[in-house]
């Protein structure tokens, strides 16, 4: 079974420009989520979808960051402009719907963003 | 507020050795208790979950404990190998959230 998968690797921008970073999720999985982590913490989550709607973007700086899931499968995850303080792994992770197997996240490799 | 707090921030041990890490959580309403080890640059991949109602879960040399009553959780590592050397996040989930812990960075020596 293929993991999920994510978008670039590596990304060096500097201050104010923009990125983009895109997720496949596992086949057949309902729910997708971002989540943020900054060096020596842990995951903080951004945005989570339940197939193409959102279900908590609480977290998520609205003013830069914007999240979409057409079609329910693949996202993508957009800051602009970007800020120094923006320098994080990206992680996406995917979960099956319903049932004691939704507990269970599965996370993709990250995006490691590098603002200067 | 919900809160997760691990112990310690690092460890060093060597090679063969057992350790155990701590968390202490505060998350209501709880779901579950879950720990995940992850590798540097790799994203984090699940090790044990718990509900309020299961005491221990282990997952081969890994063995997590849970005390619901005193909402403590360990993850006790047996006979430790290089390849343990990672980050170990403790998760507290409510009904439709995630809190996470700062994780425990592991390093196992030769």
């Amino acid at each position: 079974e293929a993991g999920v998968a994510q978008s670039p690797r590596y990304k060096i921008i500097e201050k104010r420009q923009s990125v983009a970073f895109w997720c496949n999720p596992i086949s057949g999985h309902a729910t997708l989520y971002w989540y943020q982590q900054i060096l020596g913490q842990g995951p903080k989550l951004l945005i989570q979808f339940q197939n193409n709607g959102v279900v908590d973007d609480s977290q998520l700086p609205k003013d830069r960051f914007s999240a979409e899931r057409l079609k329910g499968v693949d996202s993508t995850l957009k800051i602009q402009p970007a800020k120094l303080e923006d320098s994080a792994v990206y992680l996406c992770a995917s979960s099956p719907f319903g049932g004691k197997s939704s507990y269970e996240q599965y996370f993709g490799p990250g995006t490691r963003l590098t603002v200067t | 507020k919900n809160q997760v707090e691990q112990s310690p921030q690092s460890l060093i041990i060597l090679e063969g050795k057992n350790c155990t890490l701590q968390c202490n959580y505060t998350v209501s309403p709880f779901s579950n208790l879950r720990w995940y080890k992850q590798d540097t640059g790799r994203g984090p991949v699940s090790l044990t979950i718990m509900t309020f109602s299961e005491n221990t879960k282990s997952n081969g040399r890994y063995t997590a404990t849970l005390d619901a009553d005193t909402k403590q959780s360990s993850l006790h590592i047996t006979a430790s190998q290089l390849s343990d050397s990672a980050s170990y996040i403790c998760v507290g989930s409510g009904y439709s959230t995630l809190t996470f812990g700062k994780g425990t960075m592991l390093l196992v020596s030769p």
